[in-house]
């Protein structure tokens, strides 16, 4: 089983509607995170977790949401879908080691029609 | 200015040839951390190589080395002995002082022929 879950794989959608990502990690670490990936960038922070009640926005948050409802689930929502909220969605988790890697999850590819 | 450039769109090497990738970064403060991960088709984010800015020796992970330049702030992927399941895109990506936020760069991606 992989240690960083996200749900749906794939997500097709029409705008106005409210999506809700979900990521779940069995690493048994205290951060998370949530980045979007468009099409020739890299990935950029949307929101990040130290805690269940540390949050705080990243580069891009604006239309974006978060829930942190344990240690070991984060959850993304975007309220009201809009086309250029289309990209590949990524969770990640790290331990408190600054040297040590994030980790991952498989992504969450959204289409907003 | 951005934080971490990676200035080669795409790259093609020969199968059992060594690729460098390149990684230029700007920041001001002493302590970071760089970060190298690979994207396959399939679109997972694989970890490769981690270097540290205080790190005395330049990091390797099997055929993954790191050549890093600090005064040059520069810290190229090098892959030897290219495999055609390297094919893929390949980001780096840096953390500052005591975030633990990393800043990507926009990728290469990486073509094996055989």
């Amino acid at each position: 089983d992989a240690d960083v879950t996200q749900t749906p794989r794939n997500r097709i959608t029409k705008t106005g509607k409210r999506i809700m990502l979900e990521c779940s990690q069995t690493k048994g670490h205290d951060r998370m995170y949530w980045y979007r990936q468009d099409p020739g960038l890299g990935l950029r922070l949307i929101y990040y977790s130290f805690d269940v009640k540390d949050i705080n926005k990243g580069e891009i948050s604006d239309g974006y949401s978060v829930s942190r409802q344990a240690q070991a689930k984060f959850s993304l929502s975007l309220e009201s879908a809009i086309p250029n909220q289309t990209a590949l969605y990524f969770c990640a988790t790290s331990d408190l080691t600054l040297d040590q890697p994030q980790h991952f999850g498989d992504g969450t590819r959204l289409s907003i029609l | 200015a951005q934080k971490i450039t990676q200035t080669q769109p795409g790259m093609f090497v020969q199968e059992k040839e060594a690729v460098t990738l390149d990684c230029t970064y700007d920041t001001s403060d002493p302590s970071y951390g760089l970060f190298w991960y690979k994207q396959p088709s399939s679109g997972e984010m694989i970890f490769l190589i981690y270097q540290g800015s205080y790190d005395q020796q330049n990091a390797t992970e099997g055929r993954y080395s790191l050549n890093f330049q600090k005064a040059r702030k520069s810290a190229n992927l090098v892959i030897s002995a290219s495999q055609l399941g390297d094919s893929a895109m390949y980001f780096c990506a840096m953390r500052e002082g005591s975030s633990y936020k990393l800043i990507f760069g926009s990728g290469t991606r990486l073509l094996v022929r055989p």
